[in-house]
């Protein structure tokens, strides 16, 4: 079974720019998180998707956004970019079901922004 | 407010000598305690669930321990091969997303 995919894997932008990253879960699940990893703050959920509905949110900005599709593939945009948002963008599908919810990530995405 | 904290930071290990890492947690209902392995620039892979005290599981070289406040990761005769860094996440019955702790980033020296 293919694994989380996630495009691109790396991105430079610079500040005011926008960006889209995208995630590809296992076949099958149809939950998608995204997580901000940084240096200094470790794994940060930013928020979960479900059946194309955001379930789950994290404290982030509203520049901060994201939508999934009718096939589970998800997207998430990030707007105005700061030198703050310079970090690893990881996702992560899950089935979630009666138990608990074990997610599975994929390689992430570099955003750097100059 | 949950909370996860891993300890230590950072440790280096001689090849073949053994110990382990903490994750202690406080969580208003536990649901599951997770172990990831990451590697530098790439995801984290998925080791171990816990789901109640006193349970245990192993994988190769690996041993996940849980009690009432925390989980141990035990790394028996560690190889170089083992060097990266472990996260230790949990799920609440409050809430489906993961609470990471900030992680160890474990060196192990042929």
């Amino acid at each position: 079974k293919a694994g989380v995919t996630q495009t691109p894997r790396y991105l430079i932008k610079t500040r005011g720019q926008q960006v889209t990253l995208s995630c590809s879960p296992i076949s099958g699940h149809r939950s998608v998180s995204w997580y901000q990893q940084t240096p200094g703050q470790g794994l940060q959920f930013l928020f979960e998707y479900f059946s194309e509905t955001q379930r789950n949110k994290g404290n982030f900005p509203g520049r901060f956004s994201g939508r999934q599709f009718s096939n589970s593939r998800s997207e998430m945009n990030v707007s105005t970019l700061e030198l703050g948002d310079s970090a690893l963008y990881l996702c992560a599908s899950s089935q979630p079901g009666q138990g608990v919810n074990e997610q599975f990530f994929g390689p992430g995405t570099r955003l750097t922004v100059l | 407010e949950d909370q996860v904290t891993q300890s230590p930071e950072a440790l280096r290990l001689q090849e073949g000598e053994s110990s382990s890492l903490n994750c202690s947690y406080t969580v208003s209902g536990l649901r599951g305690l997770f172990w990831y392995r990451q590697d530098p620039g790439k995801g984290p892979e998925f080791l171990f669930t816990l789901y109640s005290a006193g349970e245990e599981k192993e994988k190769e070289r690996l041993k996940a321990t849980l009690t009432k406040k925390e989980s141990f990761l035990h790394i028996t005769a560690p190889k170089p091969e083992d060097s990266a860094t472990y996260l230790c996440a949990v799920e609440t019955y409050n809430t489906d997303k993961l609470i990471f702790g900030t992680g160890t980033r474990l060196q192990v020296f042929p």
